[in-house]
């Protein structure tokens, strides 16, 4: 069985210090992992993925992760916040077998001015 | 290119009734997968559609059922209401065979259900 674990159901930074938010997978099968952005009142949008080859991976809005197998993570960062990027995040794990998508539980992005 | 698009946006309830949730996938999208979201939670796989068949269920009791027709458009029918099926309901559409694994799912606003 697949499943996430996000660390930190918050987390606060300044405007222009580095956004990290944490991701921990386990997977019985080669994982692809997704970060989705979810705005107050919104769907979710996909801001990047991994699925094989290189494991540091760039998204929209300057947000790249890298996965890293020995650690069983997926963490999300961007090296400059913006007021705009304060949302909730989600990471999720998926079996390319299978029809199903696992998200954490989310972790919620404030930026202050 | 139209995204995906949920009615209604918010609805209300009561204990033992039943609803009906609609959902418009993105154009060229033929699969569509259904996800249920708790408040301060993650989504939670209910079932994926393709070719107008089950493709997937997760964790759900029978009473969550789908359809999926020809326009790959697709409804969510809960029965029975329960007070914990309150939570927003999320619909996503994609491309390919069906495997949610290698194809992006594009996400609607969502449907707010609230049970009383």
């Amino acid at each position: 069985a697949q499943s996430v674990t996000q660390l930190g159901s918050h987390v606060s930074v300044s405007e222009g210090a580095l956004v990290l938010l944490r991701c921990n997978y386990s997977s019985s099968v080669p994982p692809y992992l997704f970060w989705y952005v979810q705005y107050p009142n919104q769907g979710l949008q996909l801001l990047l993925k991994y699925t094989t080859g290189a494991t540091l991976v760039k998204g929209i809005n300057g947000f790249e992760a890298e996965f890293k197998k020995s650690e069983t993570s997926f963490h999300l960062t961007k090296p400059s916040a913006h007021m705009s990027d304060a949302a909730e995040y989600f990471c999720a794990v998926s079996d390319p077998r299978l029809a199903d998508m696992r998200f954490g539980a989310g972790t919620r992005l404030t930026v202050k001015p | 290119e139209t995204g995906v698009t949920q009615s209604p946006t918010h609805l209300i309830k009561t204990r033992g009734q039943q609803v009906t949730l609609r959902c418009s996938s993105q154009s060229g999208h033929n699969t569509v997968s259904w996800y249920q979201q708790a408040l301060g939670q993650g989504p939670q796989f209910i079932f994926q559609y393709y070719r107008e068949e089950e493709n997937g269920r997760g964790n759900f009791p029978p009473r969550f059922s789908g359809l999926q027709f020809p326009n790959y458009s697709s409804e969510l029918n809960v029965n029975a209401l329960e007070l914990d099926d309150s939570a927003l309901y999320l619909c996503a559409s994609s491309s390919g065979v069906g495997y949610s694994g290698a194809n992006v799912l594009t996400f609607g606003a969502g449907s707010r259900l609230t049970v009383l």
